[in-house]
Order: structure tokens, then C-alpha cells, then sequence
């Protein structure tokens, strides 16, 4: 069973709606939770981090965290075409587990 | 900007051969990984460093081995390459002292074994 599991999408959304992006994860003593954004050919990006239940926003970017249900979020309000990337879940026990990513694409 | 400069970006080596992959950081952090990314697969933790001579393996290590000489800079060697490591390598520092803290990525190398 894989640790991380997120949908590979494509997950398509109008530019100007809201993207969630869902991640599930196995392990019930995973701590830290964090948000990632790959362009295609380059690396991951850092967009958000979370470590306690409930929403952490940040801009457009808002994560939420369930650990009694074992689910990460990220909601992206306004989409824009620059959105468009792959968006990695990672989960933090005693180390890093990635999850295989999910590809949104924002339609202008 | 993390300060961690990858190199070389991109490598076209044969089968056999042996390859060194170099990671570079400017920050002093303590804790740095190597990871490969593979579709399908994800990012996938091969060794990581918690100081200096400090190392330790990840979930794929078979085929790699690294080092750490100095805090700036983490080594990965591919001994004998074989065909099964063409994949894209990431090195990753953590921010501060912990590795509980986020991880921040380097430009990648691009690396095919023929």
C-alpha cells in the first residue's frame, strides 16, 4: 500500500475556480504535512506546510488537514493558467514519503 | 532561494561506467538528501546526510553510495551505472537544524545510462 496517495489527474478547472487538490496517507504518526508544485522539467517547489488540524492559508493557497481522517488538502482560489503543474503531497513521519503527484491543468 | 547548486544538470554516460553526481549548498545547513524522481514512481529518498561523514540510506540506496566531506557539499556515486538509474536526481536541504523542517530542492540532474 502505497504511504501517500494522491489522484494523477489531470484535474482541469475554468481559470478563476477553485482547484482541490486531495492527498490521503497511511501512516497515523505522520507530524508535518507539505504542498509542492512542479512545473513540468524543473523541480519541486515549497507552496505549504502544515502541521495541525484544520486551514492554513496563505494567499490563493489554502491547506487543510484532517488527522482523524488522515487527508491533506490544497485549495487554490482564482485559478490561473500559471497554476498549471503537478502538485506533490509529501507527508513527514521520520522521513520525507511523496506522494506520485497531480497534474492540474487550468483552462483559460 | 536555497542556495544548493546541482551538478552537472545534465549526463549521458554507458552502462558500467562510474558516475558522480555533486550537490552544493551555500547555507550551512546540516541535514541534505539525494532523491530520484521516476514517472509512476515519484520522488523516492536514495541516501541523506546529518552532518559531516554522517550518512544514512533511504528506500532505494541499492547501486549508490555518498559522501560528505564537507557541510557544503553531498556526493552521490553511481559505481556501475546500469540502465535502471536513468532517472531525473534531486538533492534537497532542510531549512535550520531539524529534519522536521520543510525541504527545499535543487535544479535536478538529468542522468541516461545507455
Amino acid at each position: 500500500q502505497k504511504e501517500v496517495e494522491q489522484n494523477s489527474g489531470p484535474l482541469s478547472v475554468p481559470e478563476g475556480a477553485i482547484a482541490s487538490l486531495n492527498c490521503t496517507y497511511s501512516d497515523r504518526g505522520s507530524q508535518s504535512f507539505f504542498w509542492y508544485r512542479q512545473y513540468s522539467g524543473k523541480s519541486p517547489e515549497l507552496i505549504m506546510f502544515i502541521y495541525s488540524n484544520g486551514d492554513k492559508e496563505d494567499g490563493r493557497f489554502t491547506a487543510q488537514l484532517n488527522k482523524a481522517s488522515q487527508y491533506v488538502s490544497l485549495l487554490i482560489r482564482d485559478s490561473q493558467p500559471s497554476d498549471s503543474a503537478t502538485y506533490l503531497c509529501a507527508a513527514l513521519l521520520y522521513k520525507y514519503i511523496f506522494g506520485t503527484g497531480t497534474r492540474l491543468k487550468v483552462l483559460a | 532561494d536555497a542556495g544548493i547548486t546541482q551538478s552537472p544538470r545534465h549526463k549521458v554516460t554507458e552502462t558500467g561506467t562510474p558516475v558522480t553526481l555533486r550537490c552544493h549548498q551555500t547555507e550551512n545547513h546540516r541535514y541534505m538528501y539525494w532523491y530520484r524522481q521516476d514517472p509512476g514512481h515519484g520522488l523516492r529518498l536514495i541516501h541523506y546526510s546529518y552532518g559531516v561523514k554522517d550518512t544514512d540510506k533511504g528506500e532505494v540506496s541499492d547501486g549508490y553510495s555518498v559522501s560528505r566531506s564537507k557541510t557544503e557539499d553531498f556526493l552521490l556515486t553511481l559505481e556501475s551505472a546500469t540502465s535502471s538509474q536513468t532517472s531525473v536526481y534531486f538533492c534537497a536541504i532542510s531549512e535550520g537544524r531539524n529534519s522536521n523542517q520543510p525541504q527545499h530542492f535543487g535544479d535536478g540532474t538529468r542522468l541516461s545510462i545507455l
